[in-house]
């Protein structure tokens, strides 16, 4: 069965410091890959995808993302992570169904705090 | 700010009751949805509208009902819920036609559903 993983549950880091999420995905083909930040009381909104073309791809915020497909991996990075980055991250994956595109499968998100 | 508006924010219901959320956008997306979120949980896909037309139905219990009354509009209508059914409910739209999808979903800020 399709699933994405993030393994870890939360993270805290310092504020500046680097910062890298997991996401691992189980999928029969290249799915589209997403990753999503959702504050606090918010809806989710997207940060970046890859659906093709370059391995590397950026995103809103500073993020950036690797897709590689030997690992099955999608992981976000931030070279300095900023106080208001603390939030829940959700890897997703966009399994094509149904002739129209959007139907997500969620990772269970990694909760990230930011110390000062 | 957010282009998919929600309504209510907060929704407090007794078990025998009738109640809707409702979504709106004007982004001239043609593709809708409806997820499920729990506490500390991803978003889970309930139902997909694409062109009005309900695409897909993620086996959600007959009690939720969606309508789709314009390609603005997302209604999902509530009876006799349970206690379990509390949750957050997220509305999202999207392109829907495959040569113009970018893979973004647009989602709005949630009803949090209270079931007595």
């Amino acid at each position: 069965a399709q699933s994405v993983t993030q393994p870890d549950i939360h993270i805290t880091v310092s504020e500046g410091a680097s910062l890298e999420l997991r996401c691992n995905y189980s999928y029969g083909a290249t799915p589209y890959l997403f990753w999503y930040v959702q504050s606090p009381g918010q809806g989710l909104q997207l940060l970046l995808k890859y659906f093709s073309g370059d391995t590397l791809v950026q995103g809103i915020k500073g993020f950036e993302a690797e897709f590689k497909r030997s690992q099955s991996s999608f992981n976000l990075r931030k070279p300095s992570v900023h106080w208001s980055d603390a939030a829940e991250y959700f890897c997703a994956v966009d399994l094509k169904r149904g002739g129209s595109q959007g139907n997500l499968i969620f990772g269970k998100g990694t909760k990230l705090s930011v110390k000062p | 700010d957010t282009e998919v508006t929600q309504t209510p924010k907060h929704l407090v219901m007794g078990m025998t009751n009738k109640k809707s959320l409702k979504c709106e956008q004007h982004m001239g997306h043609r593709a809708m949805y409806w997820y499920k979120q729990k506490a500390k949980k991803p978003p889970e896909l309930m139902f997909v509208y694409s062109y009005e037309k309900l695409s897909i139905n993620e086996s959600v219990p007959s009690r939720f009902s969606p309508e789709c009354p314009n390609s603005s509009l997302l209604n999902l209508h509530l009876h006799a819920l349970q206690p379990e059914d509390s949750a957050l409910y997220l509305c999202a739209s999207s392109q829907a036609r495959a040569s113009s999808y970018t893979g973004e979903l647009f989602f709005g800020e949630g009803s949090r559903l209270t079931v007595l």
